[in-house]
Formats: C-alpha cells, structure tokens, sequence
C-alpha cells in the first residue's frame, strides 16, 4: 500500500525558514515524480512544485509564487522528499501536501496519492 | 483567480445525474489531458479521474470524465449522498510550465 507521511510543519515568523518532509512507502521512490501542493485555510488546492524521477535526472519545476523562495529535494536511499521553504510569507500559511507522480519511470500523468498534509502557518 | 474555471456549487438529488465543467485554454487543457480530483473537509484530496477518462481502481464506474477543446467535465451518475464533497480539476500548463487547479466545486446532495 502506498503511504506518504509529511511532517516539520509549525509556526514561523515571516521571513523564516522551514524544511518540510515527506516519507514514502509501498512504491518504487525512484522511479516517480513527487509533488508538493497546498492548499491555505478555506481556499482551494495551489500546486507549489515537483521534482522529477531519476530518469528524468531529478530536475525541478515550481509555481511562479514560490520560485526563489522555496527547493524541493529527494533522496531516493531514504524514499524521502523535501519542501525547503524560505523567505516565508503570511501568504505561505497552508496545508502541505506531498504527492506521488503517477505512471511510471516514463511516464507521469499528475499527482495519484496524496499525504495527510502538514499545516505551516506563517504569523508574527 | 484560478487559472482553471469551475462553478463554486452544484446540487442534485439521491440518483440524478450531475456535471461539473471546468474550462481552460489552448496552454492547459486544450494540449494536455485533465485530472480530477475529490475532497471531503479536513482530509486529502484523492484522485478520481486522470489523464481525462481512465478511473484509478476503486472508483466507481459512476463517476466519469470527458473533454472538448480547452474544456473538461466530470459527470456523476447515480448520486449518492456520499459523493457531497469538493471536486478540483487540474492540468499541466506548457505556459506556466506547472500543474494549474481550478478553484474548485461544492458538491451537494439534496
């Protein structure tokens, strides 16, 4: 069974800093794109970024609103996936959630199975 | 303002027949495939239709996908109170060069 468990999520001051994790299981980590997505307190769902799997040399993609701001990173001996979030704004407060890509190592067709979230909220 | 435009609510009766439409542009839906997506309050979205018609396993046959041109739907059949929830649509978008959502339909079941 495929699970994903994040965690790291708490309050921060604006401009601080915070890293969140995902732990993968049940799935071969490697092979699949992950995405992150959040979703702020009564809103709608807001893709943040994704990397790509190791076929595809683990490049990254991010939403125009976190760029410069926030890196996503994997280590694939750990089935691990990283949400590095800086600069932080009130705007940033939300649910985080980590998503595995579906398809496979050529093939990824969006987010498939999705994590509990963690929440992250950004307040002086 | 979602890039993708959904209706805020829709509403049927147990065992109607509802549509919820989500329209784009040439740079999401009008090149690439849709998925769909379904969240109760409080839990994490689950992913009900992908690449515009194939359903994950485990989803009824009830709920199914189609697309036109920059438009996409998602058709429920047989409504059961169960399927009161949120429903998000969401494509790639070679001009953002990112997955873009719409902002979502309130589903009600009378």
């Amino acid at each position: 069974e495929v699970q994903l468990v994040e965690s790291g999520g708490g309050l921060v001051q604006p401009g601080g800093s915070l890293r969140l994790s995902c732990a993968a299981s049940g799935f071969i980590f490697s092979d699949h794109y992950m995405d992150w997505v959040r979703q702020a307190p009564g809103k709608g769902l807001e893709w943040v970024g994704h990397t790509r799997n190791k076929a595809n040399s683990y490049t990254t993609e991010y939403a125009a609103s976190v760029k410069g701001r926030f890196t996503i990173s994997r280590d694939d001996s750990k089935n691990s996936l990283y949400l590095q979030m800086n600069s932080l704004k009130t705007e940033d407060t939300a649910v985080y959630y980590c998503a595995k890509g579906g398809g496979g190592r050529y093939y990824y067709y969006g987010m498939d199975v999705w994590g509990q979230g963690t929440t992250v909220t950004v307040s002086s | 303002q979602s890039v993708l435009t959904q209706p805020p609510s829709a509403s049927g009766t147990p065992g109607q027949r509802v549509t919820i439409s989500c329209s784009g542009s040439t740079s999401n839906i009008g090149s690439n495939t849709v998925n769909w997506y379904q969240q109760y309050p409080g839990t994490a979205p689950k992913l009900l239709i992908y690449t515009g018609t194939q359903r994950p396993s485990g989803v009824p046959d009830r709920f199914s996908g189609s697309k036109s041109v920059t438009s996409a739907s998602l058709a429920i059949s047989g409504l059961q109170s169960e399927d009161e929830a949120d429903y998000y649509c969401a494509a790639w978008d070679d001009s953002l060069n990112g997955w873009v959502f719409g902002g979502g339909t309130k589903l009600t079941v009378l």
